[in-house]
């Protein structure tokens, strides 16, 4: 069973929307702090977002470069979580994996690849 | 924000023989909980991350004991006693001791 399952990636265009998911499985969902972290073609990885339980306050955070346009949010009852993105940029192309990065243990998703071009 | 930096971003190694990779972050990474949020990922070719050490050293289930995690505070080490073939990749280091999390640059392993 793989504890982290991303879906919704695809091709958009500049200036467009797409809502990704995350799939949990395994672990106990509602007490996890859950991270949405991106990987441009040939680079680094980079942390987007997070958002906290719902016991702990359920607040989100944002990286600088999407803060604004991206928004994180999550489904307890569902195990889900997502990540709305809106005015995409073709910086904004990338595999983006939902992680749980201070689990006990922490776990990563295989990720979903974004294309943002025209 | 804090600032993670990786030594070396490029290393060659023999195969059976030891490689280590050190990363420093530019402040703490003990939490309020006692914890310290520093974490080793490895990334093969054309594979999603894997974590391989979370908490400077716990070994994450099927990371061979090959691997090791060490350090406190600041500094940190990722050792791998007998360098396989299948070790080859990118290794990271993270930390989720502060928001905006982040990541060292990144160190490339490869097999001389």
């Amino acid at each position: 069973e793989v504890p982290l399952v991303e879906s919704g990636g695809g091709l958009v265009k500049p200036g467009g929307s797409l809502r990704l998911s995350c799939a949990a499985s395994g672990f106990t969902f509602s007490r996890a702090w859950m991270s949405w972290v991106r990987q441009a073609p040939g680079k680094g990885l980079e942390w987007v977002g997070r958002v906290k339980s719902k016991t702990d306050g359920g607040t989100t955070d944002y990286a600088a470069p999407v803060k604004g346009r991206f928004t994180i949010s999550r489904d307890d009852s569902r195990n889900t979580l997502y990540l709305q993105m809106n005015s995409l940029q073709p910086e904004d192309t990338a595999v983006y994996y939902c992680t749980t990065p201070g689990g006990n243990p922490p776990y990563w998703g295989q990720g979903t690849l974004v294309t943002v071009s025209s | 924000d804090i600032v993670m930096t990786q030594t070396p971003l490029s290393s060659l190694v023999t195969l059976g023989q030891p490689a280590s990779i050190s990363c420093r972050s530019s402040q703490s990474l003990v939490r309020s909980d006692g914890n310290t949020y520093l974490n080793w990922l490895q990334q093969r070719p054309g594979q999603p991350p894997r974590v391989l050490i979370y908490k400077i050293s716990n070994r994450f289930s099927g990371v061979p004991d090959r691997f090791s995690g060490s350090g406190a505070g600041t500094d940190f080490t990722l050792k791998i006693s007998r360098v396989e073939a299948e070790d080859v990749g990118v290794y990271y280091c993270m930390q989720s001791a502060q928001f905006p999390y982040s990541f060292g640059q990144g160190t490339n392993l490869e097999i001389k």
